[in-house]
């Protein structure tokens, strides 16, 4: 079964700097989707970005980007010009690209942004 | 991506009690997902729920304690019977959209007194 860690469970950053957050995952499979959701106290899990394993280059969205390294199963959040509203639970997830469509989630980071 | 409602936001309940939350969608999918996520915990699947057809329950969530139904393809619902203070969360549906990303509703928080 795949499994997915986020080895932070709480990070911290001034406002306008940059901060990465951590993931890695474990799978036997070849190809996959990997996601990370945010989570603010509204509770609404809200989409930030999405990887497809068979993509080399790396995705990005606005002040949002990952750092996939497919063979070291890691895959990295780096936020930059860190803003109030990034503060949230960051969640790490894991789909199979065939079979079970559900996702695997990690354990989440807390992200605090210090004005 | 798809517009997802959830009825009741929130709600506190009676232990021995049952509720059952609504999940509604914009458009219509194939795909609709219920998780679960227990206080300071992340979130776990409880079940995948198709039309037409009986819903896919993981490993340690029976049929009998959380009843789905899935009448259409722009709603489902949610049912947590003979409730305890265990079973107090946020529950979440979400559906899968375009580029195989699924998107989730607002959730429904739920005590059990």
């Amino acid at each position: 079964a795949q499994t997915v860690t986020q080895s932070q469970p709480e990070m911290s950053v001034q406002e306008a700097e940059t901060v990465t957050l951590s993931c890695t995952y474990d799978t036997s499979e070849s190809d996959y989707y990997l996601f990370w959701y945010k989570q603010p106290p509204s509770r609404q899990m809200i989409l930030v970005i999405r990887q497809e394993a068979y993509k080399q280059q790396n995705a990005t969205e606005n002040r949002f980007s990952v750092n996939f390294q497919k063979a070291a199963k890691s895959f990295s959040l780096k936020i930059s010009d860190s803003q109030l509203g990034d503060a949230a639970m960051y969640f790490c997830a894991y789909r199979s690209a065939r079979g079970a469509q559900k996702l695997v989630f990690g354990q989440g980071t807390r992200l605090t942004i210090n004005p | 991506s798809a517009v997802i409602s959830q009825k009741p936001s929130r709600d506190i309940c009676q232990r021995g009690t049952s509720l059952t939350i609504q999940c509604q969608v914009d458009s219509q999918v194939t795909m609709m997902f219920w998780y679960r996520q227990q206080p300071g915990q992340s979130l776990t699947l409880i079940a995948t729920a198709n039309q037409g057809s009986e819903a896919t329950y993981e490993s340690g969530f029976v049929i009998d304690k959380f009843p789905i139904s899935r009448p259409n393809l722009t709603f489902s619902t949610l049912t947590v019977s003979n409730m305890s203070p265990e079973d107090s969360s946020i529950y979440l549906c979400s559906v899968q959209g375009a580029s195989d990303t699924q998107y989730f509703g607002p959730g429904t928080r739920l005590t059990v007194l």
